[in-house]
């Protein structure tokens, strides 16, 4: 079935080094593939978005590389500070739709 | 500008009983979604109201509804809880007409069904 999935629920990092989040989609038909911060006891918090037709945006210490032919959404974080643990959440507009799909999330654990 | 607020923050009921939870988006935010968030199935979209009306609707049985008010506060109802409606659902405010891919969460309203 149609999906959009984490390829590892947890991940660990040491402060200071970049982060590397994945993500796996199934529906071709998505128009923009974003990416949500969750910290403990918040709802999820904008972090950056893709349009379909690119392969790489780029943020304030974070890019999102899309990779339509294996079907492949990152998320770099460059120089992971403690502020970044929470729990990542990849999300897709599909076309037509106005609400997300959302993955089920990797845990980032920061360690000082 | 103030954030996204729910209320209550925690809710504690009993099969059979029904919940109302309510929504405050931010202000000049035309469009509010519901989502079901559980450990199990992650974030799961519920439904989402602009300008009073019903736009987007998810795979919920008909025990989930809600409405929308024409301040833009939304409420959403469960009726008849089963213990697997325990989680925590959030509600999330957009502009009106752009930017649907940021949407604006509340902390949520965590529901625990007894």
């Amino acid at each position: 079935g149609e999906s959009v999935g984490l390829h590892l629920p947890t991940l660990s990092v040491q402060e200071g080094d970049n982060s590397i989040i994945n993500c796996a989609y199934s529906n071709s038909a998505s128009d923009y593939f974003i990416w949500y911060k969750q910290e403990s006891g918040k709802g999820p918090q904008f972090i950056i978005d893709i349009r379909s037709n690119m392969d790489k945006r780029q943020g304030q210490r974070v890019t999102v590389l899309l990779n339509k032919t294996v079907k492949h959404l990152s998320l770099q974080i460059a120089a992971t500070q403690p502020g970044d643990s929470a729990v990542y959440f990849c999300a897709e507009r599909r076309t037509g739709a106005n609400n997300l799909f959302f993955g089920t999330g990797t845990r980032l654990t920061v360690i000082p | 500008k103030a954030g996204v607020t729910q209320t209550p923050r925690y809710l504690i009921k009993t099969r059979g009983q029904q919940v109302t939870l309510s929504c405050s988006p931010i202000s000049g935010h035309r469009s509010v979604s519901w989502y079901q968030q559980t450990p199990g199935q992650g974030l799961q979209f519920l439904f989402e109201y602009f300008s009073e009306t019903q736009r987007n609707k998810g795979n919920f049985p008909g025990r989930f509804s809600g409405r929308q008010f024409s301040n833009s506060r939304s409420e959403m109802n469960v009726s008849t809880l089963e213990l697997g409606d325990s989680a925590l659902y959030l509600c999330a405010s957009s502009p009106a007409g752009t930017a649907y891919n940021e949407q604006f969460f509340g902390p949520g309203t965590r529901l625990t069904v007894l």
